[in-house]
């Protein structure tokens, strides 16, 4: 069985442009979320979808970033335009169900934003 | 809102046994995980304690003590390649929500 991919593994920006991010959840997980690690801080909750409706997205930093998730499937993180604390790596999780003790990580995208 | 805290790094010995301890604090807990992580790898489920006292699993073993605020990971026959960064996450029931929230981790030097 797959994991969870993210494409791409890393990304190199200018302050100004934009990134698209892309995840890939485990076939038949319904249940989608983005986390977001700055350097030398903690993981941070950005947002949940329950199929491709967004269940939560209290932990988006701004307007600045737009999740979708049509279909319900592959689901993306566009940062527009990205500024330089965007930098870091945003990782992607899926889980059967939302009180599932186990999400299943992906392996993360490095985003450096200069 | 919860507060979660694991030393920033510990080093042991290969072959010893190491104990990575987590202190939260938590109005609605409802579950602590940790997980392992490689350098630029997928952070990996390790434990899920929900209830008092400790959960084995081969090498590893999770405690957990809900009054105290209190976990540890404790990891047994040490191998090089447990040099990662563990992390203790900390679920929340308050509003329904299942999103953990995260300790900035303990990197684990294991030296022959």
């Amino acid at each position: 069985e797959a994991g969870v991919t993210q494409f791409p593994s890393h990304s190199v920006i200018e302050k100004g442009q934009t990134v698209t991010l892309r995840c890939d959840p485990i076939s038949g997980h319904d249940n989608l979320y983005w986390y977001r690690r700055v350097m030398g801080k903690e993981i941070k909750f950005l947002l949940h979808f329950v199929k491709e409706s967004k269940q939560d997205e209290s932990g988006m930093p701004n307007n600045r970033f737009l999740a979708e998730r049509t279909g319900g499937t592959y689901s993306t993180l566009k940062v527009q335009p990205a500024e330089l604390e965007d930098s870091g790596v945003y990782f992607c999780a899926s889980s059967q169900d939302p009180s599932s003790y186990e999400q299943y990580f992906g392996p993360g995208t490095r985003l450096t934003v200069t | 809102g919860q507060n979660i805290d694991q030393p920033t790094e510990m080093t042991a010995t290969e072959g010893a046994i190491v104990q990575i301890n987590c202190t939260y604090q938590t109005s609605g807990f409802n579950g602590l995980f940790w997980y392992q992580q490689h350098a630029g790898e997928a952070p990996t489920f390790l434990s899920y304690n929900v209830l008092d006292g400790l959960e084995e699993k081969g090498r590893f073993s999770s405690f957990l003590s809900r009054s105290k605020g209190y976990s540890y990971l404790l990891l047994k026959e040490l191998q090089m390649k447990d040099s990662a960064s563990y992390l203790c996450a900390v679920r929340d029931q308050t509003g329904g929500s299942y999103i953990p929230t995260f300790g900035r981790g303990t990197s684990l030097i294991v030296h022959p």
